[in-house]
């Protein structure tokens, strides 16, 4: 299918971690992103990473990305009620760039206090 | 601050009528996108321009027209064509290469 796949919703406890996961379709997709988006707002780029690289970490996040597998996954260690939002993973599918986005539906994070 | 402006971020339409969204951006980017955005969904793109003065349709384009005019500018119109206008409407431009999308913070359109 063209879809990006995300699981619609997850739940954790304060100070547990989150790990949100993503089924892209695109072999060939060049970079991979995850946004945040706050209600009523517009979406915010939290990381992004590139095929051909495993793992990127950036402060309290984590990406990890199976080629293979076409599996990409974004860990929030500590979570913090703060990050309750909805995220959304995204995939560019050209190597030119300034070509749109396909985007899952988002995955909405609630973190239980 | 550089960024994307999106004007107005609430704004109502009548049965009929035609209603512009503004969408200004300061960073010097040459693409940039409109998406539509429905409960429970993700991003549908409506129209995106790689460069001035063109542009190429989304995936649900039917009942809406974009202009191109300026670097920094991507108005879109919601024309009364469009039956079902009521979403909300994020922009995003990008810049060289496989820099990433940035988003202004959206309009939210509803019917009257």
């Amino acid at each position: 299918g063209e879809d990006v796949e995300q699981s619609l919703f997850l739940s954790v406890r304060e100070g547990d971690s989150s790990v949100i996961n993503c089924t892209y379709t695109d072999s060939s997709s060049t970079y991979l992103y995850w946004y945040k988006q706050e209600p009523g707002a517009g979406l915010q780029l939290l990381t992004y990473i590139f095929s051909n690289m495993d793992m990127k970490q950036d402060q309290r996040l984590t990406v990890l990305l199976n080629k293979k597998d076409k599996h990409l996954s974004l860990r929030i260690a500590d979570t913090q009620t703060g990050d309750s939002a909805i995220y959304f993973c995204a995939e560019s599918r050209t190597l030119s760039g300034n070509t749109p986005l396909v985007f899952g539906k988002g995955t909405r994070l609630s973190v239980i206090a | 601050d550089g960024g994307i402006t999106q004007s107005p971020k609430y704004l109502f339409r009548k049965e009929g009528q035609n209603v512009t969204l503004s969408c200004e951006q300061n960073l010097n980017h040459d693409a940039m996108y409109w998406y539509r955005q429905d409960p429970g969904q993700g991003l549908r793109l409506i129209y995106y321009s790689q460069i001035v003065n063109d542009f190429q349709k989304g995936d649900i384009a039917e009942g809406y027209s974009v202009s191109r005019e300026k670097k920094e500018s991507f108005p879109l119109t919601v024309t009364s064509a469009q039956k079902n206008p009521t979403a909300f409407y994020l922009c995003a431009s990008s810049g060289q290469g496989d820099q990433p999308q940035h988003f202004g913070d959206g309009t939210r359109l509803s019917i009257l």
